[in-house]
């Protein structure tokens, strides 16, 4: 049984480019949620998302962030014109339910804005 | 949303001994209580949760309380290993109940 698989594991973007990241949830699952990590500190929620809904996205930003979760394919979270506060670590977790029990996160994408 | 406390942000034990990492919440209405380990540039992962309904639930070395009249809760792990050593994160739900909220991490290192 897969866990959640994210890609890239890395990117690299200049200031001003757009960054695409992309979660696949563990089989059964489909509830996902994204998370980001700054240097040696915690996980912070950005948005979850059901299939085709975004359900809560109180921790985006509302600006250059999106997200989305088609019926087909992986979510994706969306950043466009990258500054170089994006660099962080970017987490999606799966869950089988829509509560917050038992989420398990993919290996995330580090971001680097140059 | 949700406040989580943890501390201590660093401990350093000797193998065989003890740990202890505590934290708090803000929200009576919690009920679901993870513990994450995290290694260097890996993910984290889930190794013990607990649920409101009990104070104590218990996997091999680790364990999980929780006193909900506090409203803190105490990841233990005994006979620790050097592989033990890594990054631990508490979580509680966010007010939203969808989410968690993260405490700020304790990072652990276990020496021979």
């Amino acid at each position: 049984n897969a866990g959640v698989m994210q890609n890239p594991r890395h990117l690299v973007r200049r200031r001003g480019q757009e960054a695409r990241l992309r979660c696949s949830p563990m089989k059964g699952h489909s509830h996902v949620y994204w998370y980001r990590q700054l240097p040696e500190e915690g996980l912070k929620f950005m948005v979850y998302l059901q299939k085709e809904n975004i359900i809560d996205e109180s921790g985006m930003p509302k600006e250059r962030f999106s997200a989305e979760f088609p019926k087909e394919g992986p979510s994706i979270l969306r950043i466009q014109q990258v500054v170089r506060g994006d660099s962080a670590a970017y987490f999606c977790a799966s869950s089988e339910t829509g509560a917050p029990y038992e989420q398990y996160f993919g290996p995330g994408t580090r971001l680097t804005v140059t | 949303g949700e406040n989580v406390e943890q501390h201590p942000s660093t401990l350093s034990v000797q193998e065989g001994d003890s740990a202890v990492i505590k934290c708090t919440y803000s929200d009576s209405a919690s009920n679901y209580f993870p513990w994450y380990k995290q290694e260097l540039g890996k993910r984290p992962q889930l190794i013990i949760d607990i649920r409101s309904n009990v104070g104590e639930k218990k996997d091999q070395r680790i364990a999980v309380t929780l006193n909900k009249t506090a409203k803190h809760f105490s990841l233990h792990i005994t006979e620790t290993q050097p592989e033990d050593s890594a990054v631990y994160f508490c979580a509680a739900p966010d007010l939203s109940g969808y989410a968690l909220n993260f405490g700020k991490g304790t990072s652990l290192l276990v020496t021979p």
